[in-house]
Parts: structure tokens; C-alpha cells; sequence
């Protein structure tokens, strides 16, 4: 069985400061990681993806993550975190067969500071 | 126009009532899925649909049951509403035959409150 574990359900920085989000998952196999994000009131947007390709995944609005085996986390960045950021953020993981079903983290509400 | 739409936005309704939540795509996907989020919780897989004739369970069936009346919809039915199945529900599809791989594709969300 697949999870994920996201550390921190809220996460404050100051505007302009270092985002960073963080997502472990157990998977016994090689699995997909996504990162999404959660405006208010709206559904999910995609924000990135690893697929087995490069392990440092660029998404929208100046996010990256990088997918560390070793460690078996998918950590979110970004270098200057926005007033439009605030959102809530998933992580979530999935397996490489047909179902391909999605695992989500419970979610980490970040909120940026004037 | 959005790509995934659900109707109702807001719903409320009282233990006991049978209730169903719509949900219509326009991106031409085969697979669609329901979900339901809870604070702290996150997004949980209720059903999911491959195709018009393939309906599999997802982590929480219990006490939902589901409808794929045609590729582009897939209605979610609760048959005597509870109060612990107040959540915000979602509505997602995907298409895995495209370059983008399992990438889902999520509507706006449907809050639902039992009372």
C-alpha cells in the first residue's frame, strides 16, 4: 500500500521568503508524485508531477520539487514565496499499474505574511 | 467554460434523504473519479470509473453509490444522507492515454451539509 505524509498542516513565511513545503510517501514500488495546489473555493490545480524522468521537477508559478529516493521525499520550493500563494497544498503519490489511483497527503496550509 | 462541472455548488439536506451530486466533463476523458475532502484529511477516493462500463470502489464506498450515464458523466448518489457525510466532494477525470499521464483534472467542488 501506498501513503503520504506531509509535514506541517500550516506553514507561515514572510513575502519573499524561502517556500518550503514538505511530503514523504512509502510506496513499494517507484511511484509518480504530484504536487497540488488548492485555492479558496476552488478545486485542484496541478502544480507539478515526477514521472521517473529528471528528479527536479519545475511546475507553475516558480514551484520545483525534487524527488530524493533516498530519502523518499518529494519536498515542494519555492524562492520567494508570493502573496498569491496562499494556499492549501497536497502531495499525493501514485502506483505505476492500471489502477493508478491517487494517495493524497492530508494537506499544508500555507499562509504568507506582509 | 470550465472543463469539469459540478451541480449543485452548495447543498443541504436533512438525515435520511436520498441525494445526488452531478458531475460532467467536456475534456473527452475516459476515467472519472469522486472524492471527498476533509479537513485535516485530505482528498479520499470514493468511486472510480475507467469507462461507461467499468465502475470500481475506492477507499470509502460505503454508503455511496455511483452512476456513468455517459462518458462525459458520472453522478454520485447518497441514499440516506448522514450527518458525518458533510464534506466538500470533488469530481475529477483523467486520461491515460495522453502525454500527460495521470494527471487528474479536478471541478470546482460540491459542499454538502446533512444536518
Amino acid at each position: 500500500a501506498q501513503s503520504v505524509t506531509q509535514l506541517g498542516s500550516h506553514v507561515s513565511v514572510s513575502e519573499g521568503a524561502l517556500v518550503l513545503l514538505r511530503c514523504n510517501y512509502s510506496s513499494s514500488v517507484p511511484p509518480y508524485l504530484f504536487w497540488y495546489v488548492q485555492y479558496p473555493n476552488q478545486g485542484l490545480q496541478l502544480l507539478l508531477k515526477y514521472t521517473s524522468a529528471a528528479t527536479l521537477v519545475k511546475g507553475i508559478n516558480g514551484f520545483e520539487a525534487e524527488f530524493k529516493k533516498s530519502e523518499t521525499s518529494f519536498h515542494l520550493t519555492k524562492p520567494s514565496a508570493h502573496m498569491s500563494d496562499a494556499a492549501e497544498y497536497f502531495c499525493a503519490v501514485s502506483d505505476r499499474g492500471s489502477a493508478r489511483q491517487l494517495t493524497f497527503g492530508s494537506g499544508t496550509q500555507l499562509t504568507v505574511l506582509p | 467554460d470550465a472543463d469539469v462541472t459540478q451541480t449543485p455548488r452548495n447543498r443541504i439536506t436533512k438525515t435520511g434523504k436520498r441525494i445526488m451530486l452531478e458531475c460532467s466533463q467536456t475534456k473527452g476523458h475516459d476515467r472519472m473519479y469522486w472524492y471527498r475532502q476533509d479537513p485535516g484529511l485530505g482528498l479520499r477516493l470514493i468511486y472510480y470509473s475507467f469507462d461507461v462500463k467499468d465502475i470500481n470502489k475506492g477507499e470509502i464506498s460505503d454508503g455511496y453509490s455511483v452512476s456513468r450515464q455517459a462518458q462525459a458523466k458520472f453522478s454520485l448518489s447518497l441514499e440516506s444522507a448522514i450527518p458525518n457525510q458533510t464534506a466538500l466532494y470533488f469530481c475529477a477525470t483523467s486520461d491515460p492515454s495522453s502525454s500527460i499521464t495521470d494527471t487528474q483534472y479536478f471541478g470546482p467542488g460540491t459542499r454538502l451539509t446533512v444536518l
